[in-house]
């Protein structure tokens, strides 16, 4: 079975600083992972994802993830913080034999302090 | 392009009623999945469809059923409401059934179950 372990359910991060949201999975078979953001009263949006290939992925807004199989992680992190970027943060994981369903974590809540 | 549409966005039942929630998915996608997202955690599989059969299960029991339509858009029906099914309700589609595939997410509807 996959899961997915998102360590620190708050981040808390000055303007302009490093962004790091850590996420770490479990899978029996090679994974597909998601980072998705939710802003309040809002849906799921996606922020980027990795299937195969380049292990390092780009995503909207500047953020960007590594896929490590050796440390089963998929890190998110952005250089420099926004204001707009505060919101919530989901790391999911899907592979090809969960029966079409993604796992989430439980998210990390960002808060950006001007 | 139109993204995927839920309605209703918030409603209130009691205890024992039943539900009805509508989702339209995205133009072109013909798959579609329903989360159930409580308070503080991420979002949990209920179940897919994909082409009017449902060909994927989460842990939920009977009670919570759905069907997909001809145009791909979609209902999940919940019976015997309990509290703890208050939560948010999220949609999302996809084309075709592959899980490499990102899920495409409505804004939710929220249920309260009093």
């Amino acid at each position: 079975a996959q899961s997915v372990t998102q360590l620190g359910s708050h981040v808390s991060v000055s303007e302009g600083a490093l962004v790091l949201l850590r996420c770490n999975y479990s899978s029996s078979v090679p994974p597909y992972l998601f980072w998705y953001v939710q802003y309040p009263n809002q849906g799921l949006q996606l922020l980027l994802k990795y299937t195969t290939g380049a292990t390092l992925v780009k995503g909207i807004n500047g953020f960007e993830a590594e896929f490590k199989k050796s440390e089963t992680s998929f890190h998110l992190t952005k250089p420099s913080a926004h204001m707009s970027d505060a919101a919530e943060y989901f790391c999911a994981v899907t592979a090809s034999n969960t029966g079409n369903q993604f796992y989430f974590g439980t998210g990390t809540s960002l808060t950006v302090i001007p | 392009e139109t993204g995927v549409t839920q309605s209703p966005t918030h409603l209130i039942k009691t205890r024992g009623q039943q539900v009805t929630l509508r989702c339209s998915s995205q133009s072109g996608h013909n798959t579609v999945s329903w989360y159930q997202q409580a308070l503080g955690q991420g979002p949990q599989f209920i179940f897919q469809y994909y082409r009017e059969e449902e060909n994927g299960r989460g842990n939920f029991p009977p009670r919570f059923s759905g069907l997909q339509f001809p145009n791909y858009s979609s209902e999940l029906n919940v019976n015997a409401l309990e509290l703890d099914d208050s939560a948010l309700y999220l949609c999302a589609s996809r084309s075709g059934q592959g899980n490499t595939g990102e899920l495409f997410f409505g804004e939710g509807s929220r249920l309260t179950v009093l």
